[in-house]
């Protein structure tokens, strides 16, 4: 059983303040690495596709990075908006040559105006 | 943009009917999958289908499920007796993809909310 655990579960940050949560999931058989934000009532949208240790993302003021040999992955949000409000998925697939992504539980943000 | 479509939005459905779960995939993606979130739970993997037929499998997929993509268009997961326990979000998602395994973002769909008495 792969075990990818998100952390915290909810947050709840002012408007204008950065924050940031941790996805960690097993250092080895690593293949990639998602980030889905999820709005209620909406589908999972994809953010980043991470395979690269070390790597780092950037879509506008959402940004990831990568460390696989530790493993885990921080998705940082800079100047939060009520937009950002959503839950956060990490998804973790291996390199066992299957299909399957591992999901953590998300984590919960909530952008107090 | 493209999407992902899925029907119904919600079924309410009594144990032990079948139930069949329909998803319009984004026409030019190769690889599909069906996962599955029960309230309060992690979302779970339960099948992916490539080339027209299933790459893989889940423990939960047992013989109760099937998919099948009958007119290259819609893609369809069936649940043949309903059980309490299948309660749950219903996701479809594609992926363009070009290769085994695919490690393309997914686009999922809004889902299907299936209610079991």
């Amino acid at each position: 059983i792969l075990n990818v655990e998100q952390s915290p579960q909810s947050l709840h940050v002012q408007e204008g303040d950065s924050t940031n949560f941790t996805c960690s999931f097993p250092s080895s058989n690593f293949y990639a690495l998602h980030w889905y934000r999820w709005e209620t009532a909406k589908s999972p949208e994809a953010l980043f596709v991470m395979t690269l240790n070390g790597d780092e993302k950037k879509k506008g003021r959402i940004s990831a990075t990568l460390n696989t040999k530790e493993g885990y992955s921080y998705l940082y949000i800079k100047g939060s908006q009520p937009e950002d409000s959503a839950t956060y998925l990490c998804a973790f697939l291996s390199n066992f040559g299957n299909e399957k992504l591992t999901f953590g539980t998300g984590t919960r943000l909530t952008i107090i105006p | 943009e493209p999407e992902v479509t899925q029907t119904p939005s919600h079924q309410v459905t009594q144990m032990g009917q079948e139930v069949i779960l329909r998803c319009v995939p984004i026409s030019n993606h190769l690889y599909f999958y069906w996962y599955r979130q029960i309230l309060g739970q992690k979302v779970e993997f339960l099948v992916s289908f490539y080339n027209n037929e299933i790459s893989e499998k889940s423990e939960i997929f047992d013989d109760q499920f099937s998919v099948e993509r009958p007119d290259g268009s819609n893609f369809t997961l069936k649940i043949r007796s309903t059980k309490l326990e299948d309660s749950a979000m219903y996701f479809c998602a594609s992926s363009p993809g070009t290769a085994l395994p695919n490690t393309g973002e997914l686009f999922f769909g809004e889902g299907s909310r299936l209610t079991v008495l």
